[in-house]
Parts: structure tokens; sequence; C-alpha cells
């Protein structure tokens, strides 16, 4: 999964914006995701985005797409002590995801 | 409904032993996926199954086999154990209208080889 890369940690205060970005390689069309995963646990699917898309709204999450960059970022909105965990994006290939490395995302009070 | 269930949690080996990993898919779904996920690695996908056929799968050796019943619940099998195969095993379902771009992971089994 090294073609989808992503920067591995982000702290942010609660209350505030967190952003999360990757890359990917992949050029035709095809499905991008974002997946959370806390301590022992396994992955959560948080949201996806086809790649015709430029942004996709659901609660506190804002996934915003530049195709042309091959740039997916995920916006929380009002960042919560729950929300950390590590959050990995994934683009789709054949029947297959290809994951990034994570970006461990830490909320300080 | 009920989600990917993955039995066992936890499962200690020694090296040279076979072990067994089973997945129940979320009721309906018949398409079903692993992946291996360690610290040095990352998440790698092994192998995806649906209607009892192999359609994809990853790079890794032939040690690493499945399969895939009518029920649609899925086995993977390691032989040979090495230490290297220490890992978190993720199972992932997806349904059958929406296998395109959904898939629902269960919660792993850690497997830690000695």
């Amino acid at each position: 999964g090294e073609d989808v890369e992503q920067s591995l940690f982000l702290s942010v205060r609660e209350g505030d914006s967190s952003v999360i970005n990757c890359t990917y390689t992949d050029s035709s069309s095809t499905y991008l995701y974002w997946y959370k995963q806390e301590p022992g646990a396994g992955l959560q699917l948080l949201t996806y985005i086809f790649s015709n898309m430029d942004m996709k709204q659901d609660q506190r999450l804002t996934v915003l797409l530049n195709k042309k960059d091959k740039h997916l970022s995920l916006r929380i909105a009002d960042t919560q002590t729950g929300d950390s965990a590590i959050y990995f994006c994934a683009e789709r290939r054949d029947y297959k995801l290809s994951f990034g490395a994570g970006t461990t995302v830490t909320v300080r009070a | 409904k009920a989600g990917v269930t993955q039995t066992p949690r936890y499962l200690i080996k020694t090296r040279g032993q076979q072990v067994t990993l089973s997945c129940s898919p979320i009721s309906g779904h018949r398409s079903v996926s692993w992946y291996q996920q360690t610290p040095g690695q990352g998440l790698q996908f092994l192998f995806e199954y649906f209607s009892e056929t192999q359609r994809n799968k990853g790079n890794f050796p032939g040690r690493f086999s499945g399969r895939q019943f009518s029920n649609s619940r899925s086995e993977m099998n390691v032989s040979t154990l090495e230490l290297g195969d220490s890992a978190l095993y993720l199972c992932a379902s997806s349904p059958i209208d929406r296998e395109r771009y959904e898939q629902y992971f269960g919660p792993g089994t850690r497997l830690t080889v000695t």
C-alpha cells in the first residue's frame, strides 16, 4: 500500500478542526476511503468518495478531492477526544484496498 | 444487523505450526477480503473471495491460503508459521449491491508467533 501516502502524526486541540491529508497514485476512476482505527479494534469505515466528485460532507466529516493533484483530505469539525485514533486513507483497485500508513491523531484538551 | 465477526480474537502459536482463522461476514454480504496489518508493513491485502471463488490475491507466499464456503463464511490458513507472520489479521465483507465501494471490517485476529 505504499502508493498511498499520508503524514504520520497530527495533534489538535479539542474543539478545533482536524485536517488529515493523503495522496494517491491511481489516475483511473476509483473509490477513495477514510477509515478510523481505535486501539485494539478493527477498521471503521468513516466515509468514501468517488473520484469524479470534488467534495462530500457527512455530519462533522468533510472530504475534499483534488483529482488533478491526486490529493485527498479529511476534515473533522469540532474535534473531540473520541476522535483520537489512527486514520487510514485507502484507494480501491480491482477488488482490493490499498492503504496509506495511517495518521495518528491526538486530541489534546 | 451484526457486524463482521472473527474468531478467535487472539492466538499464540509456535514457529512451524499452522493456524486457521475464521471470518463470518455481515448477513447478506457475499464478498470477503483478508488483510494483514503489521507495524512495519502496514495494511496489506491477502485475498478476496466472492461466491466461493478467489477473485484477487495479494503478494504473499503460498503458505497463506484461504477459502470461502457456500454460506459466505471464510477461513484463511497459514502453514509453517514464521515469526514475521505475527500480525493482526483483518477480514472485511462487502454488500452484494455495493461491493464495488463499501467494505466493512471485523475486529481482527491477533496472531502471535513465538
